[in-house]
């Protein structure tokens, strides 16, 4: 089974920059899987960041960038804000599906 | 803007079929391209996806719970809805429907808000 990885934690100083990445247990993420970003704040609905890469989601803050960092995908965060503190989850279209990271837990301090 | 609303048993006993619908408002279910997905999340767990119905009727499903797991349209009602057999205390979790569409290759645009299915006799 492919399994999609990502960092389990990061942590990012106020006014910071940090990149989160999605890759593959075997392989690597190419464009074609059309990478896709998600937040997740405690008790929420997660709310959709990028999808297709790099396209923001309507509403979605222009210090959030997707894109391609070797053979993952990456999500940015540049200037980060206390309330950028989440959970942050990667999707890939693999076959037929969809498979979902193990999430990076973010802290802001 | 599309919402989505889950409803369904929030208990369920060891055994049972797990039953969820998920209700469309703001545009309808039988527009073209769209994915209707289900989501779920075991407490303190990541995000697992559990499958999709496309708008054209085809379904498909995480291989881990397909053998379990279906999923359904009601175009009449604008809904979806989400059934899982033989459910165990491994099913406890909050259950999202969500949309997507194949023609921005995005699979999960919106969400609902969740609700929480618990296993339990």
């Amino acid at each position: 089974q492919t399994v999609v990885t990502q960092e389990p934690s990061f942590s990012v100083s106020p006014g910071g920059t940090v990149t989160l990445t999605c890759g593959l247990s075997s392989g690597s993420v190419s464009t074609t899987y059309f990478p896709s970003w998600y937040q997740q704040t405690p008790g929420q609905a997660p709310r959709t960041l990028i999808y297709n890469t790099n396209i923001r989601s309507s509403g979605v803050p222009d210090r959030f960038s997707g894109s391609m960092l070797g053979n993952k995908a990456a999500l940015t965060i540049t200037g980060a804000q206390a309330d950028d503190e989440s959970d942050y989850y990667c999707v890939l279209y693999i076959g037929s599906g969809v498979v979902f990271g193990g999430g990076t837990k973010l802290t802001v301090l | 803007q599309v919402q989505l609303q889950e409803s369904g048993p929030g208990l369920v006993k060891p055994s049972q079929t797990l039953s969820l619908t998920c209700s469309v408002s703001g545009g309808s279910i039988s527009t073209g391209g769209y994915y209707w997905n289900w989501i779920r999340q075991r407490p303190g767990e990541g995000l697992e996806w559990v499958g999709y119905i496309f708008y054209s009727g085809s379904t498909y499903y995480n291989p881990s719970l397909k053998s379990r797991v279906t999923i359904s349209v009601d175009t009449s009602k604008n809904q979806f809805s989400l059934k899982l057999s033989s459910v165990t205390a491994a099913d406890t979790a909050f259950y999202y429907c969500a949309g997507g569409s194949s023609v921005t290759a995005i699979p999960i645009a919106f969400w609902g808000q969740g609700t929480l299915v618990t296993v339990s006799s």
